[in-house]
Formats: structure tokens, sequence, C-alpha cells
């Protein structure tokens, strides 16, 4: 089964604080995606990586970057967090590079709050 | 620009119903289409994934089909059971990456 883990489940930050969020999977997957999921608005996709040193910006990528150094890991980084970024914070990982339509498979999740 | 709505919102029914989830699409162009589940609190997990050419994919007492065409995808549950509660999304799978906002789902014994 392929498992995709995150650094923390629950995080508390401070305005203004840089902020890393890790994401690691086991299955070799080319493809990994960093969302944000909020009430009434659902699932956004913030960032995605389709190889290593390789990134795409997703719908919302203001405010956030990423890097991702080797293929098993991809992290999610908040270079001066801020209350609107209060969310929980889902990463996704899938098979074949380039291609976004292939099948996802989550994380845990990272319920993370700025105050 | 893609837009997915999941009818109905939130469901409650009692346990042993069978049930019908919606999902439409405004954009056809997709190649794949996923449904999960999402249980408060924790991440997604996978359900069901059909691929363009299968018009029906089932796995267990799920049932789920695509009708690229009419923008149109539903995810059927026979004989739910009060585990079954949690919230269901759907995710048409292209270009662009676009969930629905779920369905909120309520078995009660």
């Amino acid at each position: 089964d392929v498992k995709v883990t995150q650094s923390s489940r629950y995080l508390v930050k401070r305005t203004g604080e840089k902020v890393f969020l890790e994401c690691v999977q086991d299955m070799d997957h080319e493809n990994m995606f960093w969302y944000r999921q909020d009430p009434g608005l659902g699932l956004r996709l913030i960032y995605f990586s389709y190889d290593v040193k390789m990134k795409e910006k997703g719908d919302i990528p203001e405010g956030y970057s990423v890097s991702r150094e080797k293929k098993e890991r991809f992290s999610l980084i908040l270079e001066s967090a801020s209350t609107n970024q209060t969310s929980m914070y889902l990463c996704a990982s899938s098979f074949q590079g380039t291609k976004t339509y292939n099948e996802q498979f989550f994380g845990p999740g990272t319920r993370l709050t700025v105050l | 620009k893609q837009e997915v709505t999941q009818i109905p919102a939130a469901l409650s029914v009692p346990e042993g119903e069978n049930l019908v989830l919606n999902c439409s699409f405004t954009d056809s162009a997709i190649y794949n289409l996923q449904w999960f589940r999402q249980d408060p609190g924790k991440g997604l997990t996978s359900l069901l994934l059909i691929q363009s050419s299968q018009r029906e994919q089932t796995s267990g007492r799920l049932n789920a089909s695509l009708d690229k065409s009419s923008g149109r995808s539903t995810l059927y549950i026979a004989a739910s059971q009060p585990g079954d509660s949690a919230t269901y999304l759907c995710a048409p799978l292209g270009d662009k990456l676009i969930f629905g906002t779920g369905t909120r789902l309520q078995v009660f014994p």
C-alpha cells in the first residue's frame, strides 16, 4: 500500500515565523502535491512537483514556496506565516511525471494554526 | 474553468438504506475521476478511480459510474452502515485538479 506521511498532525505558530511542512511518500511516485483545505472552499492546489527539483504553481501559490531535493520528500514552506494561512494542509502523491491525472494518495494532513 | 458540484451537500439516513451521491463537473476534458472518503480532521482516503475508458468501477458495497459527455459521476453505496459516516469528495482529474466540496453523510443506527 502507498504510504504518505506528514511530519506533524497539529502545528501552532506565530505570525511572521518561518514554517516548514514535510511530506514523505514510500512508493517511488514522481508527482507530489500540496493542498490546503478550508471550510466552504474545499481543497485548493498550492504547488505540485513532477520530479526532483521541479515544481509548478497551483491555484494559490502566493505566500508559499516548496522544495523537492529527493524524490520521496516534498516540503512546503511558509516564509512568513500569517493568520490567513491557518488551515488544514494535505500532501498527496501519484505516479508518472508531468501527468496530473493519475490516482492520488493522500497523507493524514497537518492542521496549522497561526496566532 | 472546471467547476465541480456535489449534491446533496449533506445527507442523514438510517442504517441499511441504499444511497446515491452525485458529482457534476463543467469541463468534460478529463482523463479519470476519483472518489474519496474523508473522516473529520483526517486526510483523504481513495475509494475508487474510474479511468476515462471505463464507465463504472466497483469495490465492495461501492459502485461509481462516469458519464464524461454529460459531466456527471455517481457514487452508489449499498446497504449503508454507521461506519460509512464521513464526507465523500469527487475529483475529476485532468490538466487541472479541482475537487468538489463534498457530501457529508451521516448513517444512524
